[in-house]
């Protein structure tokens, strides 16, 4: 598997809660640590989780990581219109080299 | 606080060679692994590989055959090149510190005869 999956939409109005999930396997998620990033329009990325579920200085409480087994989860609670953005998740593989989700456009309704 | 200056040619033509230099400013290379990443035309981001500060490599096994990866811990930069180019290497290429957690703004290549 030379990708992480993530649904490619996801949507809600302002104040909702959206999860945005990431499917790996034993070689990445599984074994290794989960990033999160948000990459608004025109920017480069932004870290937003790292290490599964810790949360760099200046990124709001908002934003929350998880995983278990080889999936993983970012969850945006009352989403916010700024929240509009791609997000992405990446790990490490076990066959030494760094793998990057598919990518979630989150669209604030 | 780190940051990242990266620079490079922005057009190329077919079979040309890639190449782009990034700068690390406020930080050491010691310690971290530098990575280079790509992000071709409203698409994804492709990790292309990464450099430790004591020269070992990884590279993205897609790639491999065409990258070249190095670092010169006097000037604290570290460097990537991408050769015989085609128009499938168009992309915003970004230089990046470890995980990453630090990124640098990007450099459009296009790749056109």
């Amino acid at each position: 598997q030379s990708v992480l999956t993530q649904p490619p939409s996801a949507s809600g109005t302002p104040g909702q809660r959206v999860t945005i999930s990431c499917s790996g396997s034993s070689s990445n998620i599984g074994n290794n640590y989960v990033y999160w990033y948000q990459q608004l329009p025109g920017t480069a990325p932004k870290l937003l989780i790292y290490r599964n579920n810790q949360r760099p200085s200046g990124v709001p409480d908002r934003f929350s990581g998880s995983k278990s087994g080889t999936s993983a989860s970012l969850a945006i609670s009352g989403l916010r219109s700024e929240d509009e953005a791609d997000y992405y998740c990446a790990a490490w593989d076990d066959s030494l080299r760094r793998l990057f989700g598919t990518g979630t456009q989150v669209t604030v309704l | 606080q780190v940051q990242l200056q990266q620079w490079g040619a922005g057009l190329l033509k077919p079979s040309e060679t890639l190449s782009l230099t990034c700068a690390v400013y406020g930080g050491s290379l010691s310690d971290y692994y530098w990575s280079w990443i790509r992000q071709p035309p409203g698409e994804g981001l492709e990790w292309i590989g990464e450099i430790h500060h004591s020269g070992r490599t990884n590279y993205n096994p897609s790639l491999k055959s065409r990258v070249t990866m190095s670092i010169d811990t006097s000037k604290n930069q570290f460097s990537v090149t991408l050769s015989s180019v085609t128009a499938a290497d168009t992309a915003i290429y970004y230089c990046a510190r470890g995980p990453p957690d630090v990124w640098g703004n990007g450099t459009t290549v296009t790749v056109s005869s």
